[in-house]
């Protein structure tokens, strides 16, 4: 059973353009997670969709969007791109509420912005 | 405010040696706990997981992890490190019954001496 996949592996944008980030959810899962791994910030949650609806959203600014399809694949858009959005951008999935929330991670996007 | 201290952002352990990772947590409610590596460009892999009952908990590769709650921690251990043990080790904490984010801590970089 394929895990959670992540695309692009590597993204290099410069600042002021658009980023998206795609994430497919191990088949069966309904919930997807992104958190941003920024170098010495650690791993920080930024958005949680959950039957194509956002349920939470961590502390980023508007600029920061996303959507869930409904085959419960995920997008991450980043507009206005600038240089401390260089991070690893990993994406999570979990089955449907009340399986305990063990979530799984892809190996992410690495996003430079120049 | 929900928390998460991994107060060793480095250790280095030798080959064949016995491991122990920290980590408290400050939380409000009773918490699921996490243990994930991240191997170098590589996304995030349950070690193992606490929700409730028996309070060792035997994960993958050889880990355990022991929740006191009287300590507000939940170290991580291994009898014997393997050079391939090398990466950084997050503990994470989520809410009971609750399917939103969970909180990481800023991660332990283990190294292994030969």
């Amino acid at each position: 059973e394929a895990g959670v996949t992540q695309s692009p592996t590597h993204l290099i944008k410069t600042r002021g353009q658009q980023a998206t980030l795609r994430c497919s959810p191990i088949s069966g899962h309904t919930s997807v997670y992104w958190y941003q791994q920024a170098l010495g910030l650690g791993l920080q949650f930024l958005l949680w969709y959950d039957e194509g609806e956002e349920r939470n959203r961590g502390n980023f600014p508007p600029r920061f969007s996303g959507r869930q399809f409904p085959n419960y694949s995920s997008e991450l858009n980043v507009n206005a791109l600038e240089l401390e959005d260089s991070a690893l951008y990993l994406c999570a999935s979990r089955l449907a509420a009340g399986a305990g929330n063990i979530q799984y991670f892809g190996a992410g996007t690495r996003l430079s912005v120049l | 405010a929900q928390s998460v201290t991994q107060p060793d952002i480095h250790i280095t352990v030798s080959e064949g040696a016995s491991l122990e990772l920290r980590c408290n947590y400050s939380y409000g409610a009773t918490p699921y706990l996490f243990w994930y590596v991240q191997s170098p460009g590589q996304g995030l892999q349950l070690l193992l997981k606490y929700f409730s009952g028996d309070t060792l908990v035997q994960g993958i590769k050889g880990f355990e992890a022991e929740f006191k709650r009287s300590q507000s921690s939940f170290n991580l251990r291994k009898p014997s490190v393997h050079w391939s043990d090398a990466a950084e080790y997050f503990c994470a904490v989520g809410r009971m019954n609750r399917d939103d984010k969970i909180i990481f801590g800023k991660g332990t970089r283990l190294h292994i001496l030969p």
